[in-house]
């Protein structure tokens, strides 16, 4: 089955600099990749996703780029605010979540003021 | 609108007893999935359903049941608990086409 690897597992940065969080899968047959973050006590909530039909994604501070070849996948955030302190996971599915997803084990980002 | 609702959110169980955490989602999305999250272990999939009747196991579906008999409601069965399924219990639907996964607010789960 699928295997998502995630590094770092924490990110300590100052505000206003950007922060970078990769990862890798497996399964080359695997076509959307979200990334969620989650605050605690709460449900994952998604802030992006892309499909292997794509290269790079971005919504205001966040983007996301994916290598297909090197199958990797990874989130920048620039200009990080208090309130991005968060654990980040990213995932993947082969059939657009529709099986499920499969994450990685997170990233605590952490917002130094 | 409501989402997707877990409920209890705070349960506790002796070993081998049972019970069922409920999932209902009133977005009219046709997947469904349980997962459950561990300390350093990330999340899990448990099970999953593309649609009412159809259910399939995920990465550690041993020791939980599942059944779809209408699109909204997704509940997840714990036959005889035991000390290692203490975890937080999440339930997530997406909708055909889309791929973004909404998740509920999860079921903290104490088996003694």
């Amino acid at each position: 089955g699928e295997n998502v690897e995630q590094h770092p597992s924490t990110l300590s940065v100052q505000e206003g600099d950007s922060a970078v969080i990769k990862c890798t899968y497996s399964d080359s047959a695997s076509n959307y990749f979200p990334w969620y973050k989650q605050e605690l006590g709460k449900g994952p909530q998604l802030i992006i996703d892309i499909r292997s039909n794509v290269g790079e994604k971005k919504d205001q501070r966040i983007a996301v780029t994916l290598n297909k070849t090197a199958k990797h996948f990874s989130l920048h955030i620039t200009e990080t605010q208090p309130e991005d302190s968060a654990v980040y996971f990213c995932a993947a599915s082969r059939r657009g979540g529709a099986d499920g997803l499969t994450f990685g084990k997170g990233t605590h980002l952490i917002i130094q003021p | 609108n409501a989402g997707v609702t877990q409920t209890p959110k705070f349960q506790v169980l002796k070993t081998g007893q049972s019970m069922t955490l409920q999932c209902a989602q009133d977005m009219n999305h046709e997947y469904m999935s349980w997962y459950r999250q561990d300390p350093g272990m990330g999340l899990r999939l448990i099970h999953y359903s593309v649609g009412a009747g159809i259910t399939d196991q995920g990465e550690v579906p041993n020791g939980y049941n599942v059944s779809r008999s209408t699109t909204e409601d997704f509940p997840l069965r714990l036959l005889s608990a035991a000390p290692s399924q203490t975890s937080v219990y999440f339930c997530a639907s997406s909708s055909k086409g889309q791929g973004q996964a909404f998740f509920g607010q999860g079921t903290r789960l104490t088996v003694v």
